[in-house]
């Protein structure tokens, strides 16, 4: 089955303490991306990687960092968390960036106190 | 870059009437128009999906029209059912395979039973 495999689904964290959400695909996808989701602001993406070890801010990068040794893996890193990065947290992949359905993960929520 | 807006944020109807969600885009590059439905709990999934040489296109009761000249789209829900309740994503991506998809803010709709 295709999918996009993201964890953890909820993490509670403090600020300071590092933490990764990990996201895997199985369909051989080039493009994987990163999005948070708050309210009345829709989806904004936060990272993205057009193929393995290419990897480009997106339009929210502040707090974040990502990798993408592997063609299936793009984790989300937070260095030092903070309240502000309380989110709905959505991993995606496509075949490519655009013009192209976007298969998303079922998302992780995580909240920094 | 693009910029896409959506209307309304939020919607309720009475099951069996119908439901509209209007999209505006920026770019008059963009040539791909996707909607995504996000249920509670999960991520968005493609729905439906227009590209620029069609003005509408059909699927049982889910239809999006567009408007190349004015700039926007739009989705259709007809005989409304209780499982359509979701929050609507609208998006916009130019023809060039490298060019991300951009989304609206989305649309929570509740039917009424």
């Amino acid at each position: 089955e295709a999918q996009v495999t993201q964890n953890p689904r909820y993490l509670i964290t403090v600020t300071g303490k590092k933490l990764t959400v990990t996201c895997s695909q199985n369909m051989n996808h080039e493009y994987m991306s990163w999005y948070r989701q708050d309210p009345g602001l829709g989806l904004r993406q936060i990272y993205y990687s057009m193929n393995v070890e290419v990897t480009d801010k997106g339009d929210v990068p502040e707090g974040y960092k990502v990798s993408r040794k592997e063609k299936r893996n793009f984790p989300l890193i937070l260095e030092s968390p903070s309240p502000n990065q309380t989110s709905l947290y959505f991993c995606a992949s496509s075949f490519k960036a655009g013009n192209t359905e976007a298969f998303f993960g079922q998302g992780t929520r995580l909240t920094v106190v | 870059g693009e910029n896409v807006e959506q209307h309304p944020s939020t919607l309720s109807v009475q099951e069996g009437d119908s439901a509209v969600i209007k999209c505006t885009y920026s770019d008059s590059a963009s040539n791909y128009f996707p909607w995504y439905k996000q249920e509670l709990g999960k991520g968005p999934q493609l729905i439906i999906d227009i590209r620029s040489n069609v003005g509408e296109k059909k699927d049982q009761r889910i239809a999006v029209t567009l408007n190349k000249t004015a700039k926007h789209f739009s989705l259709h829900i007809t005989e409304t059912q209780p499982e359509d309740s979701a929050v609507y994503f609208c998006a916009a991506s130019p023809p060039f395979g490298n060019e991300k998809l951009t989304f609206g803010t989305g649309t929570r709709l509740t039917i009424i039973p």
